[in-house]
């Protein structure tokens, strides 16, 4: 079956601007997660989704950063006023219950110039 | 602060022997241990997992070894194959603490394994 869609694979955008990351889970998966690999690190956990709401946003790093997923299934992680700092590759992962393994997407690899 | 490291960037094996990549953790509250592999331009996959009541979990040619006393878990690959490079993570949670769906990754090792 399909795995865990995002879009688009690349994008980049100038200082300032707004962005929004898609991610499609797995057909059926609860829960949604999002991460962002920074480049030489580990994935680091930014919000959980069960459902439509958010059940912990602790890892969102400040308020331009925001999240949705509005019907319980595709979710769009919002950037605004980005800054250089927020280049990363954004990862998704969907699972389908919060104890079950996580299937991440590939990812969406951000460039803020 | 690392809360899981992994201490080695990168391996290098020959196609047949056994690899082996460590993980150190830590925060105590950690009770769930996974690795994970990753291929340029794909997302992680998950590989193998262990629970902390556990010290070793087996899934073919991968084994996990849980050592809680010295926070340290490895993963060991026989044989090795060269389909096996890729970038190896190890996370954590805690899942007792309420937050078993959040993973802290460790940096990660780039496993080379040479025909």
């Amino acid at each position: 079956g399909a795995g865990v869609s995002q879009t688009p694979s690349n994008k980049v955008t100038e200082k300032g601007k707004y962005v929004e990351l898609r991610c499609d889970p797995i057909s059926g998966h609860t829960a949604l997660y999002w991460y962002r690999q920074s480049l030489g690190q580990g994935p680091e956990f930014l919000i959980y989704f069960q459902g439509t709401g958010a059940a912990d946003d602790s890892g969102l790093p400040n308020d331009r950063f925001f999240a949705v997923r509005p019907e319980g299934s595709v979710s769009t992680l919002k950037i605004q006023r980005t800054e250089r700092g927020d280049s990363a590759v954004y990862l998704c992962a969907s699972s389908l219950g919060v104890k079950d393994t996580q299937y991440f997407g590939p990812g969406t690899r951000l460039t803020v110039l | 602060d690392q809360q899981v490291k992994q201490n080695s960037p990168s391996l290098s094996v020959q196609e047949g022997r056994i690899s082996i990549l460590n993980c150190d953790y830590t925060n105590s509250m950690f009770d769930y241990f996974l690795w994970y592999k990753k291929y340029p331009a794909e997302g992680p996959t998950f590989l193998i997992s262990i629970s902390s009541i556990k010290d070793k979990n087996e899934d073919g040619r991968f084994t996990v070894f849980l050592n809680k006393s010295a926070k340290h878990l490895s993963l060991h690959i026989v044989p090795s194959q060269p389909g096996d490079s890729a970038v190896y993570f190890c996370a954590a949670s805690a899942g007792s603490g309420g937050s078993n769906y959040k993973l802290t990754f460790g940096k990660g090792t780039l496993l080379t394994v040479n025909p």
